[in-house]
């Protein structure tokens, strides 16, 4: 599995803009870029993907460096329900076996 | 939105004894998969399934574990005789297919307490 590296933890003020970044260096040419997130005793819930291009839903933007080696979550302005864990992953297209999930970053949301 | 719906919410069992945890998918998705995590630590991946059988499973899924879509629409998890390390979150989770990478839609777990 190709490894991804984010911050333990980020802490933002709400309604301010967040910027998670991820490191994924050994990427290939075939992994998508997932993110999800857990809200405490939950499930893990999709968040938005990307593979090469910026793409942006009701949810967040996901913004992908040119080399692919790393991306960056946006979300545009917190709320304190997006107090959670999030997690970048890398999921093969052409392979329909897992995704390993890291430790991802706990993001806290300050009123 | 379509749902991953997974029973029981919370099973308590004795060590020694078989526990199946049960889910249903999104009536379209074409992969399944369990993931569990252990109270404060990591999602850890157990297995994926497609087209009926096993396509990948890590060291976790030893012989006390197995997984059956017996009907079409429901994917279970076995687990043959319990350990007190078994104790977790056991997460199932569906996906359409693997072309444009698609995102898995998760359950919102059970709770299961080996005791």
């Amino acid at each position: 599995d190709a490894k991804t590296t984010q911050p333990n933890s980020m802490e933002s003020n709400e309604e301010e803009p967040v910027h998670l970044p991820c490191n994924h260096s050994t990427i290939s040419g075939t992994d998508y870029i997932h993110w999800y997130r857990q809200l405490p005793s939950q499930g893990p819930e999709y968040v938005i993907h990307g593979l090469t291009s910026n793409v942006n839903n009701r949810m967040a933007s996901l913004a992908i460096a040119e080399d692919r080696k790393s991306s960056t979550l946006i979300l545009h302005r917190a709320t304190l329900r997006d107090a959670a864990v999030y997690y970048c992953i890398l999921r093969d297209a052409t392979n329909a076996g897992k995704s390993t999930f890291g430790d991802g970053t706990t993001l806290t949301v300050k009123p | 939105e379509p749902e991953v719906t997974q029973t029981p919410s919370h099973q308590v069992t004795q060590m020694g004894q078989e526990v199946i945890l049960r889910c249903v998918p999104i009536s379209n998705h074409l992969y399944f998969y369990w993931y569990r995590q252990i109270l404060g630590q990591k999602v850890e991946f157990l297995v994926s399934f497609y087209n009926n059988e096993i396509s990948e499973k890590s060291e976790i899924f030893d012989d006390q574990f197995s997984v059956e879509r017996p009907d079409g629409s429901n994917f279970t998890l076995k687990i043959r005789s319990t350990k007190l390390e078994d104790s977790a979150m056991y997460f199932c989770a569906s996906s359409p297919g693997q072309g444009k990478g698609s995102g898995y839609t998760f359950g919102s777990g059970t709770r299961l307490t080996v005791v």
